[in-house]
């Protein structure tokens, strides 16, 4: 167990709907990274938010929002669901300096399914 | 841009036996780390073994090593006396920035889905 865990674990959404998922992260991590993982891929990154602040963002629209909260816990929001959203969303939670360098370990939840019907 | 390329979308191993996973990157960094991350049923992802491309000594853990060839951009990890609960898909990453301003973040490639069988 990472210490990183993520709620809910599946979830079921109609297109058009808007969707909020849950992370939190290992104790004193102060970095909170998203990845959308489709069915047969690997994990593409979404956004990184590092002590409340995004961080960096992968190649994903503006419906795709996020928030870290003063504890380091975070949300990933998506508007307007499509049926492509549908998809594995895993969070990682590292511990930075002054911000993510190349060499740290990222530790991930057991991710959210999310089903778009 | 940065690629990461795994050609072997499954393979078989016996119980025992060693089996070695291929992947490839695009890279036009000159130091950067690289990474195979463990995937089981459960979807957990868990670090398996990393390698600083600056260090020409491959990485060691336990069971598992890799093959860092950096002039070729190869990095194959190798797994030996295959255990059944190696049965996970195994994903080779590689960590970028998205901007100049941003921290790093991984970039994965497709998976190998590798399968001990006893």
């Amino acid at each position: 167990e990472t210490g990183v865990t993520q709620s809910p674990t599946h979830l079921i959404k109609t297109r058009g709907q808007q969707v909020t998922l849950r992370c939190s992260s290992q104790s004193g991590h102060n970095t909170v990274s998203w990845y959308q993982q489709a069915l047969g891929q690997g994990p593409q990154f979404i956004f990184q938010y590092y002590r409340e602040e995004e961080n960096g963002r992968g190649n994903f629209p503006p419906r795709f929002s996020g928030l870290q909260f003063p504890n380091y816990s975070s949300e990933l929001n998506v508007n307007a669901l499509e049926l492509d959203d549908s998809a594995l969303y895993l969070c990682a939670s590292s511990l930075a300096g002054a911000f993510l360098a190349m060499n740290t370990e990222a530790f991930f939840g057991q991710g959210t399914r999310l089903t778009v019907v | 841009a940065q690629t990461v390329t795994q050609s072997q979308p499954e393979m078989s191993v016996q119980e025992a036996e060693t089996v070695t996973l291929s992947c490839t990157y695009d890279t036009s960094e000159n130091n950067y780390y690289l990474f195979w991350y463990k995937q089981p049923p459960s979807r957990q992802m868990i670090l398996v073994i990393r390698q600083e491309a600056y260090k020409q000594q491959n990485a060691t853990e336990n069971r598992f090593s890799v093959n860092f060839q950096k002039a070729a951009k190869s990095f194959s990890l190798k797994i030996s006396d295959s255990q059944l609960g190696d049965t996970a898909m195994y994903f080779c990453a590689f960590m970028k920035r998205s901007n100049s301003n941003s921290g790093y973040a991984l970039n994965f490639g497709k998976g190998t889905s590798l399968l001990v069988t006893p």
